[in-house]
């Protein structure tokens, strides 16, 4: 059983589209979390969400939105997708703020 | 903000120790966590140390912290190709923000 999955896998699309990617965690965990991962490797905060409730929102454009529909579900929605988004972006979860995180798979975003 | 700087690339032989170092800035009580990530895959957790143990030992890792340098470092004994992989250090502060900060990462090569 797969413990936190992600949705698409790969993702290429033109600039300016919008896209949205899911992540879904069948662990019971209360917090989840995007980061995003550039070509360099270097993994950075974006969001998180405890009990649906955003409780983390690190530097990010205004462009993305999380959603979490509930505990278990975690969406990422870009808007004008631009060029310097390109980057791979993993969901996680964990069972309290502090505590060990379960990565997602990983969703490579391509904008040409 | 917190910082949290490792090495990136560290080369070794089959069957040789590996030693990763990572270092922190945060000064309160803090979780600090060791991700590996192998290629086209998430990070996937190895093992964790609060700020208040010294030590941690789990089969062939090794966990050493001196919080007085804020010097964390792993440790894989008889080091194989499969262990070959990107190390990621993490710092989650316990009080406060709870923002997850990640080291650039240790790129692990291991030669036959």
């Amino acid at each position: 059983d797969t413990a936190v999955s992600q949705t698409p896998k790969y993702l290429v699309t033109q600039m300016g589209n919008d896209k949205s990617i899911k992540c879904e965690q069948n662990l019971g965990h209360d917090t989840m979390y995007w980061y995003k991962q550039d070509s360099k490797k270097f993994l950075k905060i974006m969001f998180s969400y405890n009990n649906k409730e955003l409780i983390i929102n690190e530097t990010v454009p205004n462009r993305f939105s999380p959603k979490s529909p509930d505990k278990a579900h975690l969406n990422l929605h870009i808007n004008s997708l631009e060029l310097g988004d390109s980057a791979v972006y993993f969901c996680a979860s964990s069972p309290s703020r502090a505590a060990e995180q379960f990565f997602g798979p990983g969703t490579r975003l391509t904008v040409l | 903000g917190e910082d949290v700087e490792q090495s990136l690339f560290l080369s070794v032989r089959e069957g040789d120790s590996s030693v990763i170092n990572c270092t922190y800035t945060d000064s309160s009580s803090t979780y600090l966590y060791w991700y590996k990530q192998e290629p086209g895959a998430g990070l996937q957790l190895l093992t964790y140390i609060f700020s208040n143990m010294d030590m941690k030992q789990d089969q062939r890792l090794t966990v050493l912290l001196n919080k007085k340098d804020k010097h964390l470092s792993l440790r894989i004994a008889d080091t194989q190709t499969g262990d070959s992989a990107i190390y990621f250090c993490a710092e989650i502060p316990s009080g406060g923000s709870y923002i997850p900060t990640f080291g650039r990462g240790t790129s692990l090569i291991v030669h036959p």
